[in-house]
């Protein structure tokens, strides 16, 4: 059965700083995803990693995979405000249906 | 417009009563899920279905039912109702994973 846990599970950071969230899963899949959650929304995504040393950015976040290690991660640069949301990672089944399991979520709150 | 549209928005049913949650796909992916979302569990999943007339179980099926007679439809069924179902229940679906996975807006289910 596939397990993936997430940590922290609360982050509490300044404008500015830089911080990284981990994702760890128990069993072999090569998909593994990103999501964001504003409160009372859907979930947003944020990246598809595909492969082993996937590596992505997109402004201030950057999401990296170790299929080897079973770890993602998802690293915040100087972080702003308008970052304050949840985030999850999500990973594939590798067998029928490409179920998806997710992490318990971070929140995020980045403070002036 | 295309996309994945859940139905009702808001619901509030008395315990013991059936209720089912809608849900709708433009793009004709194959793949669909039925997600619920509490506090301190992530998203867990329902049920889930390959195709038309594929359905199986997920992580939590009990006390749900569905069924996909056409593949842009996938309803939720509580059969009867209890406090526990109270949850936010979200719709997804995919094609084969490599684009990611796209969430309905949710629908906030009270059990009373």
């Amino acid at each position: 059965e596939l397990k993936v846990e997430q940590n922290p599970l609360f982050l509490s950071m300044q404008e500015g700083k830089n911080y990284t969230i981990y994702c760890n899963y128990s069993t072999t899949s090569d998909r593994l995803y990103w999501y964001r959650q504003d409160p009372g929304k859907s979930l947003e995504s944020l990246f598809v990693l595909l492969s082993n040393g996937a590596v992505k950015q997109e402004g201030r976040l950057m999401a990296s995979l170790d299929t080897k290690a079973r770890l993602s991660t998802l690293h915040i640069t100087a972080a702003v405000h308008d970052l304050s949301a949840t985030y999850f990672c999500a990973v594939a089944d590798t067998g029928t249906a490409s179920k998806l399991t997710f992490g318990t979520g971070t929140r995020l709150q980045v403070t002036l | 417009d295309a996309g994945i549209t859940q139905s009702p928005r808001y619901k509030i049913t008395e315990t013991g009563r059936q209720v089912t949650l809608m849900c709708h796909q433009t793009w004709s992916h194959s793949y669909m899920f039925w997600y619920r979302q509490d506090l301190g569990h992530g998203l867990r999943l329902i049920y889930y279905s390959a195709a038309a007339d594929i359905t199986d179980k997920g992580e939590v099926p009990d006390g749900y039912v569905v069924s996909r007679s056409k593949t842009e439809n996938f309803p939720l069924t509580l059969e009867s109702a209890t406090r526990s179902q109270t949850s936010v229940y979200f719709c997804a679906s995919t094609e084969a994973g490599l684009r990611g996975y796209t969430f309905g807006s949710g629908t906030r289910l009270t059990v009373v």
